[in-house]
């Protein structure tokens, strides 16, 4: 078993360009969560999906930002004409049913550098 | 803000004492949970405790509940230099969004060999 596997490890966008980060949940998991984490601070909730479904993206920045999880391949969270203020750690989470129950499993993260 | 606090903010401790880290938040919860993430890397989950529980243990790692007071405090016996890592208290909030962690901004732990 694999873990949540997110790629790339480390990302370098200029400003204006986009950024597509990449996680695929354990198997057997069909609750996917994204988290930001500024330096020196705690992860944020971003978004919670399930399969082919956004459950709840309060946590999303309303412009710029969207995520998806389709029916096959990884949850996709993009940035579209990235800021320096988008330079972050990018975590996910998955979980066999809605987390609070069962637990949750992160990722090793997306670094995310905007020059 | 639900955002939880951990308290002290960095502990620095000789090999073999033990580390106890604090965190306070503020409304009703499901159940708390302690992270360390080492520098750069990702977060490893150590211990979930219930709102119903008072003292969960785990090898050397011993976390108390106080509901009454909204606070938590994870203790690590016999610390080791491979403790040396970030601490985040999550909670898991009653009712509405009831699987979003909130996480507090951590304790940076050192332990000194």
């Amino acid at each position: 078993n694999a873990g949540v596997m997110q790629n790339p490890r480390h990302l370098v966008r200029r400003r204006g360009q986009e950024a597509r980060l990449r996680c695929s949940p354990m198997k057997g998991h069909s609750h996917v969560y994204w988290y930001r984490q500024l330096p020196e601070e705690g992860l944020k909730f971003m978004v919670y999906l399930q399969k082919e479904n956004i459950i709840d993206e309060s946590g999303m920045p309303k412009e710029r930002f969207s995520a998806e999880f389709p029916k096959e391949g990884p949850s996709i969270l993009r940035i579209q004409q990235v800021v320096r203020g988008d330079s972050a750690a990018y975590f996910c989470a998955s979980s066999p049913g809605q987390g609070d129950a069962y637990g949750y499993t992160f990722g090793s993260g997306t670094r995310l550098t905007v020059v | 803000s639900q955002q939880g606090e951990e308290d002290p903010q960095a502990l620095s401790i000789q090999e073999g004492e033990n580390a106890t880290m604090n965190c306070s938040y503020k409304t009703s919860i499901n159940n708390l949970q302690w992270y360390r993430q080492n520098s750069g890397r990702g977060l490893v989950h150590l211990i979930l405790i219930r709102s119903n529980e008072r003292e969960k243990h785990s090898g050397r790692l011993r976390v108390t509940l106080d509901t009454s007071k909204k606070s938590s405090s994870l203790l690590i016996t016999a610390s080791r230099a491979a403790d040396t890592a970030s601490y985040f208290c999550a909670t898991v909030y009653s009712g509405a969004g009831s699987y979003q962690l909130t996480f507090g901004k951590g304790t940076k732990l050192s332990v000194i060999p």
